[in-house]
């Protein structure tokens, strides 16, 4: 089945302690990219890659960092999340710029 | 700077069409989207239409763009209960790269039975 697998669904931690959100899709495409949704403000890009190699920032990528270093994964990395980083966490991945993303069912993460 | 905007919510008795509105930024936008997200899960791509459309049937539902007035609308006909759902617009402005969907605030869509 195509689709993007997300990891963990849940996660709890604490401020200041490094923690990845792995990401991964079995389409072959080119395009991913990371949005968190909080409520009354829709989903915000917070980075994307174009190829393996291949990042950029999104609209919000202040305290995250990603890497693309297989085709397939794009790890969401957060080295010392803070309280107002707790948040609904979607990956999502496209074949090309212009088609629509298919979604993973996203990360809830809580940070305390 | 500006925001597509949606209604927040929208409430509808089963088998009445739902009209959900979308007033989005950038005119240039090639591409224009709606998602559905349903509870627990993450988005579901619906439908798209290209700027050089003005409208779009697929099944139960329509898509309408009007680009003078940068509005987009999905009308879901004989909407039924496995409707409810969020449903958010997106759109690719021209001016910041193919990557970069912007989305609405999302309208809640519930169905009465």
């Amino acid at each position: 089945e195509a689709q993007v697998t997300q990891n963990p669904r849940y996660l709890i931690t604490v401020t200041g302690k490094k923690l990845t959100v792995t990401c991964s899709q079995n389409m072959n495409h080119e395009y991913m990219s990371w949005y968190r949704q909080d409520p009354g403000l829709g989903l915000r890009q917070i980075y994307y890659s174009m190829n393996v190699e291949v990042t950029d920032k999104g609209d919000v990528p202040e305290g995250y960092k990603v890497s693309r270093k297989e085709k397939r994964n794009f790890p969401l990395i957060l080295e010392s999340p803070s309280p107002n980083q707790t948040s609904l966490y979607f990956c999502a991945s496209s074949p090309s710029p212009i088609g629509g993303y298919t979604f993973g069912s996203g990360t809830r993460l809580t940070v305390v | 700077g500006e925001d597509v905007e949606q209604s927040l919510f929208l409430s509808v008795r089963e088998g009445d069409s739902s009209v959900i509105n979308c007033t989005y930024t950038d005119s240039s936008s090639t591409y224009l989207y709606w998602y559905k997200q349903e509870p627990g899960a993450g988005l579901q791509l619906l439908t798209y239409i290209f700027s050089n459309m003005d409208m779009k049937q697929d099944q139960r539902l329509t898509v309408l763009l009007n680009k003078k007035d940068k509005h987009l609308s999905l009308r879901i006909a004989d909407t039924q209960t496995g409707d409810s759902a969020i449903y958010f617009c997106a759109e690719i402005p021209s001016q910041t790269g193919a990557n970069n969907l912007f989305f609405g605030t999302g309208t809640r869509l519930t169905v009465i039975p």
